[in-house]
């Protein structure tokens, strides 16, 4: 069964700082993505990751992905405070359409 | 990007009534959706697949009887849920993908949500 486990859970930054949100999963997978919920809100879509070594950047936010080590990231650029959110990866095993949600970081910035 | 439309936004209801949610794909026919239910500060749990003109395929520990969906055409997408008590409380959120042209699903948009409170 696919498992993706993201860290950290909670996350509170400084405005101007820079921190990463790691996402890991169990199995082979050809699909990353992240989304951004705000509260009481539904998902956002911020990235697709679809192939080893892919990077995409938006904003102050960046992610990539390490199919081999199952791993992908998203990286936080000097923090503003409309970034606060929580953000979620998601992953699809391959030949598998069932997305499968990690627990969701939820990022506080504070001035 | 693609839209996705649910009906109602958000509903009480007293327990045991049923309450239908419906999810509706307004830019592009969807062979296949996919409901989710989120509880308060959870992350969002794939409840069921749903599949035009067949039957929808649910997740373990889901009970069929109880959460039905029906994909009656490429735009529109019902779960059902029935007797509702109030451990059926949640954030229920329909999805549906696109397909590249090579038949790959890529992209997957969800939609506003339905807020379900069962008194």
């Amino acid at each position: 069964e696919l498992k993706v486990e993201q860290n950290p859970l909670f996350l509170s930054m400084q405005e101007g700082k820079n921190y990463t949100i790691y996402c890991n999963y169990s199995t082979t997978s050809d699909r990353l993505y992240w989304y951004r919920q705000d509260p009481g809100k539904s998902l956002e879509s911020l990235f697709v990751l679809l192939s080893n070594g892919a990077v995409k950047q938006e904003g102050r936010l960046m992610a990539s992905l390490d199919t081999k080590a199952r791993l992908s990231t998203l990286h936080i650029t000097a923090a503003v405070h409309d970034l606060s959110a929580t953000y979620f990866c998601a992953v699809k095993e391959y030949n598998n359409n069932d997305m499968r949600f990690g627990a969701g970081t939820r990022l506080t910035v504070k001035p | 990007g693609a839209v996705v439309s649910q009906h109602p936004s958000r509903v009480i209801c007293k327990s045991g009534t049923s309450v239908k949610i419906e999810c509706r794909s307004l830019d592009f026919q969807a062979t296949t959706m996919f409901w989710y239910r989120q509880f308060p500060k959870q992350s969002l749990m794939l409840m069921a697949t749903s599949n035009e003109g067949s039957k929808a395929t649910y997740e373990q520990g889901v009970e069929k009887d109880k959460f039905l969906i029906n994909h009656a055409s490429l735009t529109l997408s019902t779960l059902t849920v029935t007797s509702a008590h109030p451990e059926d409380s949640s954030f229920y959120i329909c999805s549906y993908h696109t397909r590249t042209s090579g038949g790959l699903y890529n992209e997957q948009f969800f939609g506003p949500g339905t807020r379900l409170t069962v008194l």
